[in-house]
C-alpha cells in the first residue's frame, strides 16, 4: 500500500492565525481525502481534493476556513486558517490504495490552538 | 452508506480471541464491509473487508452470515497492542460516485495483561 509522509506532526498555534498541513503520497493517486478528528471523537471527512480541480467540500467545511490545494498527483496541502480553539483537532489526509474503502491514512497532523 | 452499530467499548484480556461485532440491518445488495483500526495518535488502518461468509488475512477473520445484517471482526490470542479502536464501515466499493468514507463511533477495545 502507499506511504504518506504528513506534516508537520504537531503544532501549536495562535489565534487568529494560520497553519498549512502537508501531505506527501509516495504514488500517484486520484484522489486525497482530508479529514479532521476532535479529541475523543471520530473521523469527519472535510473535503476530497482531486488533481487538476477544485477541491470538493463536506456540509459543515468551507473553502475560505480550509482551503486546499492539489498541485500534482503525489501532494496535496490542507491550510486551517484564521484558527480558533476550536480547531484542534488532530487533521489526516488518506488516499484511496486497497480498492474501494482500502484508504490508507497519514498519522496525521495534531494542532493545539491557544 | 449503511449506517452501523457497534459496542463503545470492550475489555479482553491477552491471549484471548476477542470478536466485535456490528450491526447494519439497512445493508444494500452491492454493499461491502469494511474494518478499521485506530491507534492513539495514528490514523486509521484497513485491516479487513468482506461481502458474505468469511474472510480471513493475517490480521483477523471477518464473518458474515446469509443475510448480511451484522458482521464479526474476529481478533484471534489479542495482545497488550491491539488496544485501539476499531471501526466498521459499510459500503458500496463499486459505486464509483459513493467514495467517502463515513465513519461511527467504533468500539475501543482495551486488552488488559
Amino acid at each position: 500500500s502507499a506511504v504518506i509522509s504528513q506534516k508537520p506532526s504537531r503544532d501549536i498555534c495562535q489565534r487568529g492565525t494560520s497553519l498549512t498541513i502537508q501531505c506527501q503520497v509516495d504514488s500517484q493517486v486520484t484522489m486525497m481525502f482530508w479529514y479532521r478528528q476532535q479529541p475523543g471523537q471520530s473521523l469527519t471527512l472535510i473535503a476530497t481534493a482531486n488533481q487538476g480541480s477544485e477541491a470538493t467540500y463536506e456540509s459543515g467545511f468551507v473553502i475560505d476556513k480550509f482551503p486546499i490545494s492539489r498541485p500534482n498527483l503525489t501532494f496535496s496541502t490542507l491550510t486551517v486558517s484564521n484558527m480558533s480553539p476550536e480547531d484542534s483537532s488532530i487533521y489526516l489526509c488518506s488516499v484511496e490504495t486497497q480498492g474501494r474503502y482500502g484508504y490508507t491514512f497519514g498519522s496525521g497532523t495534531r494542532l493545539t490552538v491557544v | 452508506l449503511a449506517k452501523t452499530t457497534q459496542p463503545i467499548s470492550m475489555d479482553s484480556y491477552e491471549g484471548q480471541e476477542v470478536n466485535i461485532t456490528c450491526s447494519h440491518n439497512n445493508i444494500a445488495t452491492n454493499d461491502y464491509i469494511t474494518w478499521y483500526q485506530q491507534f492513539p495518535s495514528q490514523g486509521p488502518r484497513f485491516i479487513i473487508q468482506g461481502y458474505k461468509t468469511k474472510v480471513t488475512n493475517e490480521v483477523a477473520s471477518l464473518f458474515i452470515p446469509a443475510d448480511r445484517k451484522s458482521s464479526t471482526l474476529s481478533l484471534p490470542r489479542v495482545s497488550l497492542s491491539d488496544t485501539a479502536v476499531y471501526y466498521c464501515l459499510v459500503g458500496d466499493i463499486e459505486d464509483g460516485s459513493n467514495y467517502k468514507l463515513t465513519f461511527g463511533k467504533g468500539t475501543l477495545l482495551t486488552v488488559n495483561p
